[in-house]
């Protein structure tokens, strides 16, 4: 598969402070990425995505951006809360069908 | 919003036996089905990618002959494992695409071969 991988696999902040998930991917013809939250023992939950022909996109309390020139995305959450806490995996979508995953990071929220 | 049911999310199964997972889109149809297998505290990994009323595709290194998928309707893909063994056992995932591009996942099935 594709080389999708993530710089932090744990990342630990305090409740409603900002959190920045990072990844990097290794195919420039890439034109799709999603972000997924991935709670235990259950299956990846769609968070927000973003095409490449776009450098930021907003949600509500989540941002992505994309810096193509670096092979670079990240997933920024506004004022964490407990239930922010999961495993977040970028996703990278090569061809017509298959969609790739990072190695995820591990977000623990701090009360 | 579409719903991906999985089915059964969790089987545990003796060595040797088959193990069958169903994958059912509820409210709209897939053109195509993907199944990921995940290992404890790893990342979803590409098994294979089926499109409805023809052969799956299989990544590399995935035996074919031992993850049996079949994509018979716009609405249901099953995996079954066959001749499980131990090294078998992960969290299987799978998800459904619909006309509108977007990917829903399946709620995952824990298998334990014993």
């Amino acid at each position: 598969g594709e080389n999708v991988g993530l710089h932090l696999p744990t990342l630990s902040v305090q409740e409603g402070d900002n959190s920045i998930i990072n990844c990097a991917y290794s195919n420039s013809a890439s034109d799709y990425f999603i972000w997924y939250k991935q709670e235990s023992g259950k299956g990846p939950q769609f968070i927000i995505d973003i095409r490449s022909n776009m450098d930021k996109r907003q949600g509500q309390r989540v941002t992505v951006l994309l810096n193509k020139t670096v092979k670079h995305l990240s997933l920024q959450i506004a004022a964490t809360q407990p239930g922010d806490s999961a495993v977040y995996f970028c996703a990278e979508q090569t061809g017509a069908n298959n969609l790739f995953f990072g190695t995820g990071t591990r977000l623990t929220v701090i009360p | 919003g579409a719903v991906v049911s999985q089915h059964p999310s969790r089987v545990i199964c003796k060595s040797g036996t088959s193990v069958k997972i169903e994958c059912r889109s509820l409210d709209f149809q897939a053109t195509t089905m993907f199944w990921y297998r995940q290992f404890p505290k790893k990342s979803l990994m590409l098994m294979a990618t089926s499109n409805e009323g023809s052969k799956a595709t299989y990544e590399q290194g995935v035996e074919k002959d031992k993850f049996l998928i079949n994509h018979a309707s716009l609405t249901l893909s099953t995996l079954t494992v066959t001749s499980a063994h131990p090294e078998d056992s992960s969290f299987y995932i799978c998800s459904a695409r619909g006309d509108w591009n977007g990917y829903t996942f399946g709620s995952g099935t824990r298998l334990t071969v014993v």
